[in-house]
């Protein structure tokens, strides 16, 4: 079993729908938690970043940890075609351990 | 642009073959991480450097290594190449050693396939 476990999708949607995106993991450990956005044929770029349990809202972004249930998710609000990426989570149990990937969930949002 | 710069962006060898992947950091960063990313596997940690020292490992493989220059750049080493290395390998850079309340920002990755 993977440490995180992600679906790969793809998820479509279209354009101003509420996208939930979704995280399982296994290690109890983990505290740190980060989604990353991820365009094709680009590099990763941190989109959400939190510590421990609750929620943390950015723009149209929300992400959600529940560590009693060890599962993490991002929604996103009013989606547009531009949010078209791949999405991985990523988590760690300190501030200075290794970041552990989920495989990326791919969202297409059509206009 | 997150500023850091991988080399070549695409790279077609043979199995048996020894390739180099080049990074250069952002601007001020002092370590770089680097990352192999496949399909099944997702983003998988192989290893990091902070001001020309090694400063952890995760799952790299004894034909490959890694070193950083005096002036921060990197280099990855994949030797005796397999089918199984083809991959997307990416560089990432961050300022200090670690924490992440600095995030790691990537380049676009090398492409390697192996035939």
């Amino acid at each position: 079993q993977k440490e995180v476990e992600q679906d790969p999708g793809p998820l479509s949607v279209p354009e101003g729908a509420i996208v939930s995106l979704n995280c399982t993991y296994s290690n109890s450990a983990f505290q740190y938690f980060m989604w990353y956005r991820q365009y094709s044929r680009k590099g990763p770029e941190l989109l959400m970043y939190t510590y421990s349990s609750g929620n943390k809202e950015d723009g149209r972004f929300t992400a959600q940890v529940d560590k009693s249930s060890k599962y993490i998710s991002l929604f996103i609000r009013d989606s547009q075609p531009s949010d078209s990426a791949t999405y991985l989570c990523a988590m760690s149990a300190s501030d200075t351990d290794k970041l552990i990937f989920g495989t990326g969930t791919r969202l297409q949002v059509f206009p | 642009d997150s500023g850091v710069t991988q080399t070549p962006k695409h790279l077609i060898t043979a199995t048996g073959q020894r390739v180099t992947l080049r990074c250069s950091p952002r601007s001020g960063d002092l370590s770089v991480y680097w990352y192999q990313q496949s399909l099944d596997q997702g983003l998988q940690f192989l290893i990091q450097y902070y001001n020309g020292e090694e400063r952890a490992k995760g799952n790299i493989l004894e034909r490959f290594s890694a070193q950083q220059f005096p002036d921060l750049h990197s280099e990855l080493n994949l030797s005796s190449l397999e089918l199984g290395d083809s991959a997307l390998y990416f560089c990432a850079s961050t300022q200090g050693a670690g924490g992440y309340n600095s995030p790691l920002h990537f380049g676009n990755g090398t492409r390697l396939t192996v035939t």
